[in-house]
């Protein structure tokens, strides 16, 4: 049980385009998901707290209009890259959080976007 | 505040060698919870285990063991007779029991581990 979805597991996209990653709860609900953006031979770096029916809470110096979140459901929240220019190309993961033990969260496979 | 130090960066030894990845932390809270996860070359987290702050007993998995020690506020990962597999990059976080958003994790910069055949 506890699985997490993304989608695409891979993308590559033009610089100047947008990109839509969809983070899934696949077997419970989820009310809050994370969005995080690693870097090669880093670290996981939160970018924003997903949280369903409200405006998603970003991390300090994360910008909210280029990084488009929308939890709609209480199994999906998607993640959007506005205008995306070769610095962004990341791997980007999301994670969901079930609240029934631990407050635990459970991730997803990550996407790895590369924008040329 | 809430952190988490992983001082090793890289980590290289040969098959059958035992490998021990520090991990220090330090929090305000008195509950926490405590977490290693394994990132393969794929890149999807893999849990390994989960430790709360109450609980200082030390585990063991096969070949991983930890040892969590509050008086010194580290929970280390140790592989036994290290394999090929194990190659990959070993995350230690933290799960405060309070903030402003339950269920946050803070992570350690990761400690990559490359066994040699």
């Amino acid at each position: 049980g506890a699985v997490v979805s993304q989608h695409p597991s891979w993308v590559i996209c033009k610089s100047g385009t947008s990109v839509k990653i969809e983070c899934r709860s696949l077997d419970f609900q989820a009310t809050t998901m994370f969005w995080y953006r690693q870097f090669p031979k880093q670290s996981l770096m939160l970018m924003a707290t997903s949280n369903e029916g409200s405006k998603a809470t970003y991390e300090q110096g994360v910008e909210k209009d280029k990084f488009l979140i929308n939890h709609a459901s209480l199994t999906l929240s998607t993640l959007t890259v506005t205008s995306a220019h070769p610095e962004d190309s990341s791997f980007y993961i999301c994670s969901a959080l079930r609240t029934v033990d631990y407050y635990e969260q459970y991730f997803g496979p990550g996407t790895r976007l590369t924008v040329t | 505040a809430q952190k988490v130090t992983q001082a090793q960066t890289e980590i290289s030894v040969v098959e059958k060698e035992d490998v021990t990845l520090d991990c220090v932390y330090e929090t305000r809270d008195t509950t926490y919870y405590l977490f290693w996860y394994k990132q393969p070359p794929s890149g999807e987290l893999v849990f390994l285990i989960r430790r709360n702050s109450f609980d200082e007993q030390n585990e063991i998995s096969g070949r991983y063991s930890w040892n969590f020690q509050k008086s010194t506020s580290s929970f280390n990962f140790t592989i036994t007779a290290s394999q090929v597999v194990d190659s990959a990059v070993y995350f230690c976080a933290l799960k405060p029991s309070r903030g402003s958003t339950l269920g946050r994790l803070y992570f350690g910069r990761g400690t990559q581990l490359t066994v040699w055949p």
